[in-house]
């Protein structure tokens, strides 16, 4: 059974940094991108950033490039969003997601990120 | 980036009654190879997203009959032939052809 556990979530103040992270189990992890997705309260989803199964590749969305850095431990099955500069926006839930293809197939529960003085 | 608007925003349905879901992208979907790359999603109330539709129309494993989808290009439609209880959520659109990846803003699906 896959299962993708988030945790790192908290509250922090603007400008602060958090470590996400996303464990995975269930399924061979290397051979799969990995991807992070957020919800602000009571809006839609957004893509934030994806990685390639190896780590060698990453993706990132605009509102979040070169603040966010996305990596992966393979020999420890788990994915890891690394947040600078918090703003008021970033506020969040956030999802680890695997994506098989194109179809982001599994989920994790989320963690929740507040930004806030 | 590729703009994705969902209609309505919100729907009631009574149930065993049909309900459908509209998604219109700002650029096709159609890809180079071929595939139309436009899934939907169903978030049921505090609960993470799970994939119904892939590629327009093939159900993911485990998605009951009563949902379809259909479309190309820009346009694209999701159906729930006769809607249960258990449909409730709210139901999002989303492109996979170029990144970003992007969503459609949802629709709310209630029982009357």
């Amino acid at each position: 059974e896959v299962q993708l556990l988030e945790s790192g979530g908290d509250l922090v103040q603007p400008g602060g940094s958090l470590r996400l992270s996303c464990a995975a189990s269930g399924f061979t992890f290397s051979s799969y991108e990995m991807n992070w997705v957020r919800q602000a309260p009571g809006k839609g989803l957004e893509w934030v950033s994806t990685i390639s199964g190896g780590g060698s590749n990453t993706y990132y969305a605009d509102s979040v490039k070169g603040r966010f850095t996305i990596s992966r431990d393979n020999s420890k099955n788990t994915i890891y969003l690394q947040m600078n500069s918090l703003r008021a926006e970033d506020t969040a839930v956030y999802y680890c997601a695997k994506r098989d293809g194109r179809i982001f197939d599994y989920w994790g529960q989320g963690t929740l990120v507040t930004v806030s003085s | 980036d590729i703009v994705m608007t969902q209609t309505p925003l919100s729907l009631s349905v009574t149930p065993g009654q049909p309900a459908s879901i509209s998604c219109k992208s700002s650029q096709s979907l159609l890809d180079s190879d071929g595939k139309t790359y436009l899934y939907w999603y169903l978030q049921k109330p505090g609960q993470s997203p799970q994939i119904l539709i892939y590629e327009v129309s093939k159900r993911f494993s485990g998605v009951p009959e009563r949902f379809s989808g259909s479309g190309s290009g820009t346009d694209f439609t999701l159906k729930i032939s006769r809607v249960e209880a258990d449909d409730v959520g709210i139901y999002y659109c989303m492109q996979s052809r170029e990144l970003p990846l992007t969503f459609g803003g949802g629709t709310k699906v209630e029982i009357k």
